[in-house]
């Protein structure tokens, strides 16, 4: 366990749902992340927060909305989304945002049908 | 183009053997990491190498960086069936606070 997890582990959902994805750290780090991993592609990262303030926004589309309430907790607001949103989305922490070792997650696999 | 890219893409070994995976990076970085994912699962992180070194060692482990080449190496060593999962190689990058940039990753098969 890395201390950090995420719930759901599966989500099927349809193209007009709206769902939200949790992540929670236990480990008292400061920085949280949003990474999406679609096959054969890399990882690529989609928010960080540093003490609960957003500080990148990668060019991500609006149907996907961050949510910090707080440094332990970190949620993905997801809405209308397409068939090519379903990947492995994966939340990651990090004692601060200084490019040290992030924590993952165990994910959530997403299918949009 | 990516920032980093592992190499091979994929690697099969018979399971006592070495494994060894490298991974290239186009621009300046302050640390390089590497990380381990079995399928379907979050990357665990392995080792950290600094811009100013050379050479780490963890257990089985061991990495080099090569800055003036732009490239490191992971070395498993006496290699096991657990170990068969995706490596993937991060890049602290020098003109960013928090961005880690990681490669595509080399699956990894020991075959017992």
């Amino acid at each position: 366990e890395t201390g950090v997890t995420q719930t759901p582990r599966h989500l099927v959902m349809g193209m007009t749902n709206k769902k939200s994805l949790k992540c929670e750290q236990h480990l008292g780090h400061n920085a949280m992340y949003w990474y999406k991993q679609s096959a054969k592609k890399p990882l690529e990262l989609m928010f960080v927060y540093s003490l609960e303030e957003r500080v990148e926004n990668n060019s991500v589309p609006s149907r996907f909305s961050p949510e910090c309430p707080n440094s332990s907790h970190l949620f993905l607001h997801l809405h209308t989304l397409q068939p090519e949103d379903s990947a492995l989305y994966l939340c990651a922490s990090s004692q601060d945002t200084s490019r040290e070792t992030q924590y993952f997650g165990p994910g959530t696999r997403l299918l949009v049908l | 183009s990516q920032q980093g890219e592992e190499d091979p893409q994929a690697l099969s070994i018979q399971e006592g053997e070495n494994a060894t995976m490298n991974c290239s990076y186009k621009t300046s970085i302050n640390n390089l990491q590497w990380y381990r994912q079995n399928s379907g699962r979050g990357l665990v992180h392995l080792i950290l190498i600094r811009s100013n070194e050379r050479e780490k060692h963890s257990g089985r482990l061991r990495v080099t960086l090569d800055t003036s080449k732009k490239s490191s190496s992971l070395l498993i060593t006496a290699s096991r069936a657990a170990d068969t999962a995706s490596y993937f190689c991060a890049t602290g990058m020098m003109d960013s606070s928090y961005k880690l940039i990681f490669g595509s990753g080399t699956r990894l098969l020991v075959r017992p």
